[in-house]
């Protein structure tokens, strides 16, 4: 089964922020947390990650609570591009251990 | 910038085929996976590697076979092609060993495979 649980579908108005929650409450001291998004017919891309800091590069933020049990990944201006299924994993940094993904959350941008 | 490729955007095979999906990665990555895609089922692990010629069954090995000769090549093998083997196959690779660029710490996919079997 998969570590991580995520809502099953989300919506968010163009230009607002999109707020994704991830529950992770099992993870480990040595386990970061994974973003990544799959759009449509593609394979799934990195977005972001993060220990126990939040973290922010160009496509989003992370924000990862003080107990790390859970985690939001904030598009901060959503555009009909970000329409996608986002998926959160967590996983050791270097690790031969396999990861299973779970359904993520497919966030619709609507105009 | 393609790091993980695919060797076929879309495949069609008829049933009985033997089927070699090739998936190669250019990021010396000691991990490699095979996922199937499906609506409503999410990503399922079929087979990974940790290490040249070793393999570790996934979720749902059965009808697949894979092969690691080289570091940087995983390839499926769907020795007899059924229908319900018509699917989107995702090939993923990841990193053992740190290095210094964090986003290659986690996984790396592939564009896609998708395959219908007739």
């Amino acid at each position: 089964d998969a570590k991580t649980t995520q809502p099953p579908s989300m919506d968010c108005a163009e230009g607002r922020a999109a707020n994704l929650p991830c529950n992770h409450s099992t993870i480990s001291g040595n386990e970061y947390v994974y973003w990544y998004r799959q759009i449509h017919s593609q394979g799934p891309q990195y977005i972001i990650h993060g220990l126990k800091n939040n973290e922010t590069n160009e496509m989003a933020s992370l924000i990862i609570t003080e107990d790390r049990k859970s985690s939001t990944l904030i598009l901060p201006h959503a555009t009909l591009r970000d329409t996608a299924v986002y998926y959160c994993i967590v996983r050791a940094k270097t690790s031969y251990d396999k990861v299973i993904f779970g359904p993520g959350t497919s966030l619709s941008v609507i105009p | 910038d393609v790091k993980v490729t695919q060797s076929s955007r879309y495949l069609v095979k008829r049933t009985g085929e033997k089927v070699f999906l090739e998936c190669v990665q250019d990021m010396d990555h000691e991990n490699m996976f095979w996922y199937r895609q499906d609506p409503g089922l999410g990503l399922r692990l079929i087979y990974f590697s940790y290490d040249v010629k070793m393999k570790e069954k996934g979720d749902i090995p059965e009808g697949y076979s894979v092969s690691r000769e080289k570091k940087e090549r995983f390839s499926l093998i769907l020795e007899s092609a059924s229908t319900n083997q018509t699917s989107m196959y995702l090939c993923a690779s990841s990193l053992v060993r740190g290095n210094s660029d964090p986003s290659n710490y986690g996984y790396t996919f592939g564009s896609g495979t998708r395959l219908t079997v007739v």
